[in-house]
């Protein structure tokens, strides 16, 4: 079946727009991550939904950033007023939740770039 | 909280010749560890994750990794590399009460001729 699809794949903009990055589980996951991976780094956590429900959303480095999955399936993450440290790898995974354990699939990523 | 140590940024070997990227974990309690793999221009793929069962965990594309309790360790080892296992690993610990994952700096493995 369809795995995580992540648009756009690869986002360009300049410094002080925002910018919308959208997400489309594994039909059926009930949770929904977002993390971060900068060049030679692996990836950091940013939140966390179940369902609709936004669980957890420590690792947003600043409220410029915000996610939202209104009706438990797509999500978007969106970054206001972006800067150049806000270019990376925009990641999201899903999972089905039944168990901690669950394995999380991952989408290909949206690489973006703030000029 | 759980964290993981990849200790070598870049492994290089000869197909053919045994891969080892070694993993230490620090957890205060029984923890959960898997190993991904990020090949270039792709997403983020499980090999195998150690849930508290058994300690010599198996999984795909001929990867293993043995969880060591005395030494904290969750070395990942393969018998005999192939040129398509050349991309970047990364060991994962859990945090806390769910599925947040806790990635490690990840460690690059070239596989040569």
């Amino acid at each position: 079946g369809a795995g995580v699809s992540q648009s756009p794949r690869y986002k360009v903009t300049k410094r002080g727009q925002d910018v919308a990055l959208r997400c489309d589980p594994i039909s059926g996951h009930v949770s929904l991550y977002w993390y971060r991976q900068a060049l030679g780094q692996g990836p950091e956590f940013l939140t966390y939904f179940n369902y609709e429900a936004q669980q957890d959303k420590s690792g947003l480095p600043n409220d410029r950033f915000s996610a939202e999955r209104p009706e438990g399936s797509i999500s978007t993450l969106t970054i206001q007023r972006t800067e150049q440290r806000d270019s990376a790898m925009y990641r999201c995974a899903s999972s089905s939740n039944r168990a901690r354990t669950d394995t999380q699939y991952f989408g290909p990523g949206t690489r973006l770039t703030v000029l | 909280a759980q964290s993981v140590t990849q200790l070598d940024s870049h492994v290089s070997v000869s197909e053919g010749t045994p891969v080892l990227l070694r993993c230490n974990y620090s957890s205060s309690y029984s923890p959960s560890l898997f190993w991904y793999v990020q090949h270039p221009n792709k997403g983020l793929q499980l090999l195998l994750k150690y849930t508290s069962a058994a300690t010599l965990v198996k999984g795909i594309n001929g990867f293993e990794a043995e969880f060591k309790k005395s030494e904290t360790s969750f070395h990942l080892t393969k018998p005999s590399a192939h040129m398509s296992d050349a991309a970047e690993y990364f060991c994962v610990g859990l945090s806390g009460g769910y599925n947040k994952l806790i990635f490690g700096a990840g460690t690059r493995l070239a596989v040569h001729p």
